[in-house]
């Protein structure tokens, strides 16, 4: 079974702090992707990943960066948190074409006080 | 971009009913998913199926490509079915990543 990992359950950080949301998959998948979940908006992209080094903005990256330094782990990082960013992470990875099985880690509930 | 929609947005229903949830999409796709969002979170896949029609134990999908709709069967429903489903879909032209509807919560009671 493919599994994604992702470092935290549950993250309280303080407004203004650097954070770092960890996620690695173990089966070598070319494609790793970022969303937010919130309620009544869905999950929506934030960040996706091709390849070592690549990176493509989603549909909301304002307030994110994101690093792929090693094919099998993506950060996604918050340069200043702000309560806005409070929210449910996951992370999904695929292998190569789009028409094949995106699978999604546990999530993070990021709460920013 | 494409539009995912998910209906009914909210489902309650006895123990041992039957149930249908609709997608519709906007623009012709080559990836379907359907997941199941348990209580802690967790994305499980149920089905991948960007056309045709599949069945795993009480949970069956059919997905219309041509018509730009996907349907999710649950029959004899248990409370461990309780969560919010998801369709999500990845464009056929263009887009990468999956897009989502914004989801059924099913609620199933003893």
């Amino acid at each position: 079974d493919v599994k994604v990992t992702q470092s935290s359950r549950y993250l309280v950080k303080r407004t203004g702090e650097k954070v770092f949301l960890e996620c690695v998959q173990d089966m070598d998948h070319e494609n790793m992707f970022w969303y937010r979940q919130d309620p009544g908006l869905g999950l929506r992209l934030i960040y996706f990943s091709y390849d070592v080094k690549m990176k493509e903005k989603g549909d909301i990256p304002e307030g994110y960066s994101v690093s792929r330094e090693k094919k099998e782990r993506f950060s996604l990082i918050l340069e200043s948190a702000s309560t806005n960013q409070t929210s449910m992470y996951l992370c999904a990875s695929r292998q190569g074409a789009k028409w094949n099985i995106q699978y999604f880690g546990a999530g993070t509930r990021l709460s920013v006080l | 971009g494409i539009q995912v929609e998910q209906s009914p947005p909210d489902l309650i229903l006895q123990e041992g009913a039957n149930s249908t949830l609709r997608c519709n999409f906007s623009d012709s796709v080559n990836n379907l998913q359907w997941f199941h969002q348990n209580p802690w979170g967790q994305l499980i896949n149920l089905f991948y199926i960007p056309s045709g029609t599949k069945q795993n134990g009480r949970l069956s999908a059919t997905t219309v490509a041509t018509e730009r709709y996907s349907l999710l069967y649950i029959s004899s429903s248990q409370t461990t079915d309780s969560g919010v489903y998801f369709c999500a879909v990845v464009r056929n032209q263009a887009g990468t990543a999956l897009i989502f509807g914004k989801g059924t919560t099913l609620s199933v009671s003893s």
